[in-house]
């Protein structure tokens, strides 16, 4: 079984629609938190729930919005793509803000045309 | 705020050559560092954890360090083989988990 899963894993749409990438993770953790990987493979913290509570939010456009209905499932909604918004989009969890293993999904490959 | 290096950004050796992959941060407060590796296309798989209290970890032939005090840590990695190849990457554990940039590791038969 698949401790961390995101769906799509590919995604291709049009500059201006609204996409959602969905993250569930079946380790009964705490603590969510979606990635972002440039086209330069940097990775950078996007969002982080605790118990379903946004505890960390960067510096990210408004037109993203994490939501999380339960605490093994955060899914990220993208409002009025843009090209710059094409990248990689890790989801990942671990048992608490201070735990130790972070476990990975396989990433979302976005791409905005 | 947290900041992670790792240097070289890119690195080709030969096969069977051992290696070193560095790694360091700005703040010393942290609950465990993780290397993971990034193959091309691929998710993270994670590699090595290291505990703030402890200073080092081995798994096969990685093994990697951590000195708090100063901030840094070294993948070393024994024996290169060509399936080494990939993008290694620090993360770093506080409240939340941060990145270094990666090296991106070539090993040539």
């Amino acid at each position: 079984d698949t401790a961390v899963s995101q769906t799509p894993k590919y995604l291709v749409t049009q500059m201006g629609n609204d996409k959602s990438i969905k993250c569930e993770q079946n380790l009964g953790h705490d603590t969510m938190y979606w990635y972002k990987q440039d086209s330069k493979k940097f990775l950078k913290i996007m969002f982080s729930y605790n118990n379903k509570e946004l505890i960390i939010n960067e510096t990210v456009p408004n037109r993203f919005s994490p939501k999380s209905p339960d605490k093994a499932h955060l899914n990220l909604h993208i409002n009025s793509l843009e090209l710059g918004d094409s990248a990689v989009y890790f989801c990942a969890s671990r048992i608490s803000r201070s735990g130790n293993t972070i476990y990975f999904g396989e990433g979302s490959w976005l791409t905005v045309v | 705020k947290q900041e992670v290096t790792q240097i070289p950004a890119a690195l080709s050796v030969p096969e069977g050559e051992n290696l070193v992959l560095n790694c360091s941060f700005t703040d010393s407060a942290i609950y465990n560092l993780q290397w993971f590796r990034q193959d091309p296309g691929k998710g993270l798989t994670s590699l090595l954890l290291i505990q703030s209290s402890q200073r080092e970890q081995t798994s096969g032939r990685l093994n990697a360090s951590l000195d708090k005090s100063s901030g840094r840590s070294t993948l070393y990695i024994a024996a290169s083989q060509p399936g080494d190849s990939a993008t290694y990457l620090c993360a770093v554990h506080n409240n939340d988990m941060r990145f270094g940039a990666g090296t991106r590791l070539t090993v040539k038969p």
